[in-house]
């Protein structure tokens, strides 16, 4: 069974970066694609970006062109997710996911998502 | 980035209802469309891809189809655990988009 764990909630100073971990278990983590999703309070969910850890090269919403980074450790299963300037508005959950391989990119594991509060 | 425009963003249902949800892309995506089912506090889960492909596991009244660059979601009886948001998500370009997500609330 695969499983996404995330790392733990956090509390970030604007300005400042915040990087969330989410390691992979129970399949085989180079060829499925992972993305980023994030939901702030009451919002709907937002794509940020995503990589296939074999080939290593992310694609990110334009909207975070430049702000995020999104990368791979295959050694450890493990995706990153970097966001840096933040501010109050990135107060949001994060969460990554695992997309099916059957070339629909649809997400069909969840982390339990990374809750990033934003606050001077 | 493509830009997908769900609608009713909230509707009322009973249970027992026939519920309809709709996407509409801002460009041809072919059938790369997916639905997912979100409670308050969980993420969220899989019930359709590829327009009609119905998640392993999801119950056969979900229902998903497509005619040109709309995409509709069927509930044909709607259940009590089925009171949840619904978002689309397209995946034909290679930045992902969702929908603004359907509250769907008890009557």
């Amino acid at each position: 069974q695969v499983q996404l764990v995330q790392s733990g909630a956090e509390v970030k100073k604007p300005g400042s970066s915040v990087k969330v971990s989410c390691k992979a278990s129970g399949g085989t983590f180079s060829s499925y694609a992972i993305s980023w999703v994030r939901q702030a309070p009451g919002q709907g969910l937002e794509w940020m970006g995503g990589i296939i850890p074999m080939f290593g090269t992310a694609n990110y919403a334009q909207k975070f062109q430049g702000r995020v980074t999104i990368t791979t450790d295959e050694s450890s299963s493990t995706a990153y997710m970097e966001l840096s300037s933040l501010r109050s508005e990135d107060t949001a959950v994060y969460y990554c996911a695992r997309a099916h391989d059957n070339g629909y990119r649809d997400f069909d594991y969840w982390g339990l998502g990374t809750l990033v509060t934003v606050s001077s | 980035d493509i830009q997908m425009t769900q609608s009713p963003s909230s509707l009322s249902a009973s249970v027992g209802d026939r519920v309809t949800i709709t996407c509409r892309a801002s460009q041809s995506i072919s059938t790369y469309l997916n639905w997912y089912q979100q409670k308050p506090g969980k993420a969220p889960k899989l019930l359709i891809y590829a327009a009609s492909s119905l998640q392993s596991g999801v119950p056969s009244r979900f229902s998903g189809s497509a005619s040109g660059t709309d995409f509709t979601l069927t509930i044909s009886s709607v259940q009590p655990e089925d009171f949840a948001t619904y978002y689309c998500q397209q995946s034909f370009s290679i930045r992902d988009t969702f929908g603004q997500g359907t509250k769907l609330e008890i009557k």
